[in-house]
């Protein structure tokens, strides 16, 4: 399977216990992306990475949150002292930097199935 | 920074019939690319068209095309002839660190 691949798919933790999700994303795929998506709502977007450079967070992000690209590979996601409001489903995403737009724009990202997080 | 929104949070639209996703977007940049991607229930996103803001012509993907209007900043996604495997979350997306519109529910009705 060469497409990106998330683990676990599931974790149930109690509050207060720290997670950490992982994430492979496609092997040529410099950019890769973390989004946190609830219930009917759109993936709201958490941080990204070129190679192994985390370039930006969101506010969303709060200081219980890391995460983490060593070499510029497979990507991890860690949440502390877990919340219920942490519960969700937090996928990953991965692209190759691409012309021609002068921003580097990704012409097309590629998603993992997700983590979904029950925090209980 | 870019932003994008989609003002329909749900559409019906009978099987086989034509139906239009509406999505603007804000951005500062001349050169970009936006998206649809589209998300079944319980299941994986996956990218429904493409469109490269500098090249004119709409893009179209079998029954799926984009109606692109750079200068009104509108990016609408047309679904010709419906199928119920059509049913699911779309989202407009923007090349800029890929952020995602809120989404509309499509549902096929057969």
């Amino acid at each position: 399977d060469t497409g990106v691949s998330q683990d676990p798919r599931h974790k149930i933790t109690k509050r207060g216990q720290n997670v950490t999700f992982r994430c492979d994303p496609i092997s040529e795929h410099n950019r890769l992306y973390w989004y946190r998506q609830t219930l009917g709502q759109g993936p709201e977007f958490l941080t990204y990475f070129q190679n192994e450079a985390q370039l930006e967070k969101s506010r969303l992000l709060s200081d219980r949150f890391s995460a983490e690209r060593p070499k510029g590979s497979f990507s991890t996601l860690e949440i502390q002292r877990t919340e219920q409001g942490d519960s969700a489903m937090y996928l990953c995403a991965s692209s190759s930097l691409s012309g021609p737009t002068p921003t580097g724009g990704t012409a097309e990202a590629f998603f993992g199935q997700g983590t979904r997080l029950t925090v209980v | 920074a870019q932003t994008v929104t989609q003002s329909q949070p749900e559409m019906s639209v009978q099987e086989a019939e034509t139906v239009t996703l509406s999505c603007t977007y804000d951005t500062s940049e001349s050169d970009y690319y936006l998206f649809w991607y589209k998300q079944p229930p319980s299941r994986q996103m996956i990218l429904v068209i493409r469109q490269e803001a500098y090249k004119q012509q709409n893009a179209t993907e079998n029954r799926f095309s984009v109606n692109f209007q750079k200068a009104a900043k509108s990016f609408s996604l047309k679904i010709s002839d419906s199928q119920l495997g059509d049913a699911a979350m779309y989202f407009c997306v923007g090349d800029n660190k890929f952020y995602f519109g809120s989404g509309t529910k499509l549902n096929v009705k057969p």
